[in-house]
Order: structure tokens, then C-alpha cells, then sequence
């Protein structure tokens, strides 16, 4: 069973439209995470909740909307999209203080 | 300058020993990580070491730690070509719900 898994792995989308990505985790941890990568393969984190109360935000612009129904999901809605939105989008989860982050395989998004 | 740097490039020959550097600013950092990427992949967790410990090994994977000087490696022996990827450095620290900082990556190519 995958760990953490992201859906979809691959989105190809126009200018101005809005899309989500969405993550599960399956290990019972309390915090998950949302990382962007981007085309010189630099990681940063950009949101973090914990049981569903967000923790972490980032200098992200605001079209970025994270949501977490529960503690086993975290999704990401981006509106009005851009260029410069393009890249790779990691969830991850983690048990929170000190511990180990496990990451999903990455969402590729190109925006044309 | 950047929280956590590494050499860009390490080209190895099979068989040979590979040594990744990394160099982090900020002392209060609690766990060290080191993940991998593979081509199109996700951030695979390869291994990780508390801030107390100066040494971890795991297979072929060694990985040392020098506190004073904020200085990480990563030694895997017997480099094979499937050890061909990106390899991050990550710090995180035990306060709050931890997030972690990564360097840019080095790209590790193995050649037959």
C-alpha cells in the first residue's frame, strides 16, 4: 500500500483555469505538508497542517487554497492559474515534533 | 547565504565509494535527513541522523556528521548505476511541528 499518494500525478492545463491536487496518507500521522519544487529542482515547503488546524503558510500567493477534510488528507486548490505555477507539487505527512517526513511521488504540473 | 548548501555535480565510476557533502547554518538544527530522487520519482527517505550522533550506518549507506563544524556526508559504497540521482540534504528542527529545509541537491552519476 502506497504511503502517501497524490492524485493526479500528471495535470497539463491552461492559464486562468483553477485545478486541485489531492493526497492521502495511510500511516495515522498528525501532520502533512505541502512542498513545491521547482524547474532547478529547489524544494520549499509551502504549507503544513496539524489535525486539520493549519500550522505552517508560507509566502504563498493566496490563489493557493489548502484543505484538509480530515488528518489523513490535505488537498490543494490552485485558482486563476499561471505560468510561473508550473512544477513539481509534494505532499507529505510526518508525526509532527522531531520525526521523519514521508513524501508522495510528486505532482507535475505544466501550466501552458 | 543559503541554510543548507551542496555540491551540485559528483560523477563516480561503478564499484567506487561516492561521498556527498552538505554544510547547514543553523545549529539548532535536531535531525539531519538524506533523501533521493530518482528521474521522475518522488523523494525517496534514504536515512537520517539525530544531532547527537556523529555516525549512522545503514548497508552501504554511511553518513557522518561533524556538529562543530555543521557539516554532513553521505558515503554509500560500491556505487552502482541505480544509485544514479538527485540526493537532497534536509535539516529540520525539534521545535513545533518540524519542516524541513532542503539544500538544492546533488546530482550523482554513475557511469559503468
Amino acid at each position: 500500500d502506497t504511503a502517501v499518494s497524490q492524485t493526479p500525478k500528471y495535470l497539463v492545463t491552461q492559464m486562468g483555469n483553477d485545478k486541485s491536487i489531492k493526497c492521502e496518507q495511510n500511516l495515522g500521522h498528525d501532520t502533512m505538508y505541502w512542498y513545491k519544487q521547482d524547474s532547478k529542482k529547489f524544494l520549499k515547503i509551502m504549507f503544513s497542517y496539524n489535525n486539520k488546524e493549519l500550522i505552517i503558510n508560507e509566502t504563498v500567493p493566496n490563489r493557493f487554497s489548502p484543505k484538509s477534510p480530515d488528518k489523513a488528507h490535505l488537498n490543494l486548490h490552485i485558482n486563476s492559474l499561471e505560468l510561473g505555477d508550473s512544477a513539481v507539487y509534494f505532499c507529505a505527512s510526518g508525526t509532527g515534533v522531531g520525526n521523519t517526513i514521508y513524501f508522495g511521488e510528486g505532482s507535475w504540473l505544466t501550466v501552458v | 547565504g543559503e541554510d543548507v548548501e551542496q555540491s551540485l555535480f559528483l560523477s563516480v565510476r561503478e564499484g567506487d565509494s561516492s561521498v556527498i557533502n552538505c554544510t547547514y547554518t543553523d545549529s539548532s538544527s535536531t535531525y539531519l535527513y538524506w533523501y533521493k530522487q530518482e528521474p521522475g520519482a518522488g523523494l525517496q527517505l534514504l536515512t537520517y541522523i539525530f544531532s547527537n550522533m556523529d555516525m549512522k550506518q545503514d548497508q552501504r549507506l554511511t553518513v557522518l556528521l561533524n556538529k562543530k563544524d555543521k557539516h554532513l556526508s553521505l558515503r554509500i559504497a560500491d556505487t552502482q548505476t541505480g544509485d544514479s540521482a538527485i540526493y537532497f540534504c534536509a535539516e529540520s528542527k525539534n521545535s513545533g511541528y518540524s519542516t524541513l529545509t532542503f539544500g538544492k541537491g546533488t546530482m550523482l552519476l554513475v557511469s559503468p
